[in-house]
């Protein structure tokens, strides 16, 4: 199985301040036919199900806010929250879907 | 807007079936052409694939839980299925089920979930 792994386990942000998380995955996620990383990224807030906020690397799902992105290739990843607002307080996890069964990171916990 | 709500028993005793659905509503799984998943999650842990269903009956389970695992989907119902067989402990999650919109593994959108306990 694909291993994604994840730092750091938590970070803290002010208010307004970036908050940068990056996932690492074991082998990777471009597939050089279409050019396509196989990579997508996850909030869950306490109680609820994970909402997808990316995927395909950096392609943002409609409804989410533009102060989150992704970006990065092959192995490295990066979920960058611009300027954190309260409501982003949660863990965030990467998936990759390429090969296998599909794997998660163990999550980023996000705190102002 | 499409909506799923998982349901099952909340305990389930060691050794035998966990038996969970997932009401697809606000779109018709005969009609679409997705992947149904499913996920779980122990508390305080991290996201494990269960497996998934096609549309048409195809299935893919993951390699870990394949020989305990069935996934079905039942379009009169419009709904999707998932039976464990022999469970432990191990198997205490919160169980959720997903679409697939794409066919290719990113998942949106999700259930609420539902609890499983596994304990005599």
């Amino acid at each position: 199985d694909i291993v994604m792994t994840q730092s750091p386990d938590s970070l803290a942000v002010s208010l307004g301040e970036r908050a940068t998380i990056n996932c690492k995955s074991s082998q990777s996620l471009l597939y050089t036919p279409n050019n396509m990383n196989y990579l997508a990224w996850y909030q869950q807030k306490p109680g609820q199900p994970p909402k997808l906020l990316i995927y395909w690397a950096s392609t943002r799902e409609s409804g989410v806010p533009d102060r989150f992105s992704g970006s990065g290739s092959g192995t490295d990843f990066t979920l960058t929250i611009s300027s954190l607002q309260a409501e982003d307080v949660a863990v965030y996890y990467c998936q990759q879907y390429y090969g296998g069964p599909s794997t998660f990171g163990p999550g980023t916990k996000v705190n102002i | 807007q499409v909506h799923l709500q998982e349901s099952g028993p909340g305990l389930v005793k060691p050794s035998q079936t966990l038996s969970l659905t997932c009401a697809v509503s606000g779109a018709s799984i005969s009609s679409g052409d997705y992947f149904w998943s499913w996920i779980r999650q122990p508390a305080g842990k991290g996201l494990e694939l269960i497996g998934r269903v096609y549309t048409g009956g195809r299935t893919y389970y993951n390699p870990s839980l394949k020989s305990r695992l069935s996934i079905s989907v039942d379009t009169s119902k419009n709904q999707v299925s998932l039976q464990l067989t022999s469970v432990t402990a191990a198997d205490t999650a919160m169980y959720f089920c997903a679409r697939d919109p794409h066919r290719v593994g990113f998942l949106d959108p999700w259930g609420q979930g539902v609890l499983v306990t596994v304990s005599s």
